[in-house]
């Protein structure tokens, strides 16, 4: 079990400039989540995958954020032309609904902190 | 609005010293998560909780849900200073979307040697 990993670790850039996070998650998830998170605060829920699929999106989440997850794998997410405000950590976590429970944690990567300057 | 209210926001204790956090919610909770943040880094997962009245401890943390299912508190015994970071609590459940996770806005722990 590797974890959840999450690439790059810290991504710098110019507003404006289009940027894409790559997330991991631990091989028998079948469920991932994006989460995003500014200082001082709880991360806030993006999106989530089952499999391939797309379930949830958050009505806070801009036409900017694309999140895909084509293989039912790994998943990418996109913010085009980002703004300042977009400058948070971004984390993933994956989960299983295989374990018999109701409700499985969240395993959670160590995010990708983005600054937009 | 924040639908789960974490108190206190932060707290510092000397090392040894025993703590408890709260998570409160105005809705019925149908799984309740806690969590630890180390600065900068992912969350790490603590416990889960799901029937009223429920107790779970790991080490020198122990958590309760109350009967009701509306209030989890996280009780630390004699405090090291490994404790330090942000803890969160997490719940599934809300406005009937059970498989997100829904956060508080945690609670800052600093643990004086």
């Amino acid at each position: 079990d590797t974890g959840v990993s999450q690439d790059p670790r810290h991504k710098i850039t110019k507003r404006g400039q289009n940027v894409t996070f790559r997330c991991d998650p631990i091989s028998e998830h079948n469920r991932l989540y994006w989460y995003r998170q500014t200082l001082g605060q709880g991360p806030e829920f993006l999106t989530y995958f089952q499999n391939e699929a797309q379930l949830e999106k958050s009505r806070l989440l801009s036409d900017r954020f694309s999140a895909e997850r084509p293989k039912g794998s790994f998943s990418t997410l996109e913010i085009q032309r980002t703004e300042q405000g977009d400058s948070a950590m971004y984390l993933c976590a994956s989960s299983s609904t295989m374990t018999g429970t109701s409700y499985s944690p969240l395993h959670f990567g160590n995010g990708t902190r983005l600054t937009v300057t | 609005s924040q639908e789960l209210e974490q108190s206190p926001q932060s707290l510092i204790v000397q090392e040894g010293k025993n703590l408890t956090i709260n998570c409160t919610s105005s809705k019925t909770l149908y799984g309740l998560y806690w969590y630890k943040q180390k600065y900068g880094e992912g969350l790490i997962f603590l416990m889960m909780l799901q029937k009223g009245g429920e107790e779970k401890s790991h080490e020198k943390i122990t958590a309760k849900l109350d009967e009701k299912k509306q209030q989890s508190s996280l009780h630390i015994t004699a405090s090291q200073p490994s404790h330090a970071g942000i803890y969160l609590c997490g719940a599934v459940g809300y406005g009937g979307a059970t498989n997100k996770l829904i956060f508080g806005t945690g609670t800052l722990l600093a643990v004086q040697p």
